[in-house]
């Protein structure tokens, strides 16, 4: 059963434009979310997060959305950079409950081409 | 370094065997996760410890896993009797109470022959 999904497998992006990556949750206990990169051989590197009272953070060149009423979030790379190369994985968690897991999806593998 | 670190780095073992793992948090970190990883899935939890006590175990953690955290420091994660399906990246992650933000370590990749 999985809870979180990434649809895309794979997005392929030239240096210096935008990438958007997806992600759609189902479980509406979800109030947390973010967003790792994972280098091969590394395990994964927060990015961002953001919480289920807000619709938008911003950390540089990063930014999530999250639209609540559709469960759905994304991350916007601007501008996308060779070195941003890497899965990207979205992860969920029901901090209310008082659990502390994090579910993922099953990644986005983000190649930006120079 | 004073990020999480995982050993070994890799464990090439034959089914029946027994393994060990071992995580080093940040130090600071009084939380610390296990998760597991196969091939074109994400992580997926394993287990939690806060301090010493573990207060979280997945549906995943079969009889033949058990993890400790006996000072509350680093943990260890061990797996008997491997079978083939326990290949996969093992992880482990921490974080301070009240932040969500998990960090994670490099992970162990096990393989099972």
């Amino acid at each position: 059963d999985q809870q979180v999904k990434q649809n895309s497998p794979s997005l392929s992006v030239q240096e210096g434009r935008i990438s958007i990556l997806n992600c759609d949750y189902t479980n509406s206990m979800f109030d947390y979310f973010l967003w790792y990169k994972k280098y091969p051989a590394e395990g994964p590197t927060f990015l961002i997060s953001i919480s289920s009272i807000k619709d938008k953070n911003e950390d540089g060149r990063f930014t999530v959305f999250l639209n609540k009423s559709a469960k759905h979030l994304s991350l916007h790379i601007v501008p996308s950079q060779p070195g941003d190369s890497a899965v990207y994985f979205c992860a969920a968690s029901a901090h209310q409950t008082g659990a502390n897991n994090l579910f993922f999806g099953t990644g986005t593998r983000l190649t930006v081409i120079p | 370094d004073t990020g999480v670190s995982q050993d070994p780095r890799h464990k090439i073992t034959k089914r029946g065997q027994n393994v060990t793992f071992r995580c080093d948090p940040i130090s600071e970190h009084n939380r610390l996760y296990w998760y597991r990883q196969t091939l074109g899935q994400g992580p997926e939890f394993l287990t939690y410890f806060q301090n010493e006590a573990q207060l979280e175990k997945s549906r995943l953690l079969s009889d033949r896993f058990s993890a400790e955290r006996p000072k509350g420091s680093f943990s260890t994660l061990e797996i008997q009797r491997t079978e083939q399906g326990d290949s996969a990246m093992y992880l482990c992650a921490s974080s301070l109470a009240g932040p969500i933000e998990q960090f994670f370590g490099p992970g162990t990749r096990l393989t099972v022959l």
